[in-house]
């Protein structure tokens, strides 16, 4: 148990679905991420949230959409999806930013794209 | 553009014995460098560190080393267990950068 909890563990979605995956942490960090891992390739930093604001977007297409209410909670709203989307997707929260501390990584969805 | 590469999918390694897993960069902004360790089904997690003004962090059977000259780092493990099998993922970022990018990961396998 890292303190960083994903719902739901597995998705699978039809390419016209809407779908959202969420992200809570219990550690009292002011910032959050959403990773990108495929099969056989690097984490992907898609999106980060700092102090509740949206600092980073890594050229991520516009069918993936972040949303950060509070401090504590990470969304990422999921709609026509491609087949290629089908990823692990990670949640991690840190203090400071990545290079002030370590980040703790949710369990992850594994969403798979029908 | 893979900045940071780790060219070995898997490693097998008898327990007891030493376990060595090799990143390599490309980026010499870099000055912050993590080990994360991940079992299956569940996500990364934090192992161990190292800034750029050190060039060894030790910690109980963990040590990283670091050649900035060479823009490599290595983990080393030893003595090697069984519960150490998992799959080992290398980070890297710049300071003050939230973009830390990472390698494809090395699957470590510790034979009883």
């Amino acid at each position: 148990e890292t303190g960083v909890t994903q719902t739901p563990r597995h998705l699978v979605m039809g390419m016209t679905n809407k779908k959202s995956l969420k992200c809570e942490q219990h550690l009292g960090h002011n910032a959050m991420y959403w990773y990108k891992q495929s099969a056989k390739k690097p984490l992907e930093l898609m999106f980060v949230y700092s102090l509740e604001e949206r600092v980073e977007n890594n050229s991520v297409p516009s069918r993936f959409s972040p949303e950060c209410p509070n401090s504590s909670h990470l969304f990422l709203h999921l709609h026509t999806l491609q087949p290629e989307d089908s990823a692990l997707y990670l949640c991690a929260s840190s203090q400071g930013g990545m290079t002030q501390g370590k980040a703790f990584f949710g369990q992850g969805t594994r969403l798979t794209v029908v | 553009d893979q900045q940071v590469k780790q060219n070995s999918p898997s490693l097998s390694v008898q327990e007891g014995r030493i376990s060595i897993l090799n990143c390599d960069y490309t980026n010499s902004m870099f000055d912050y460098f993590l080990w994360y360790k991940k079992y299956p089904a569940e996500g990364p997690t934090f192992l161990i560190s190292i800034s750029s003004i050190k060039d060894k962090n030790e910690d109980g059977r963990f040590t990283v080393f670091l050649n900035k000259s060479a823009k490599h780092l290595s983990l080393h493990i030893v003595p090697s267990q069984p519960g150490d099998s998992a799959v080992y993922f290398c980070a890297a970022s710049a300071f003050n950068n939230n973009d830390m990018r990472f390698g494809a990961g090395t699957r470590l396998t510790v034979k009883p």
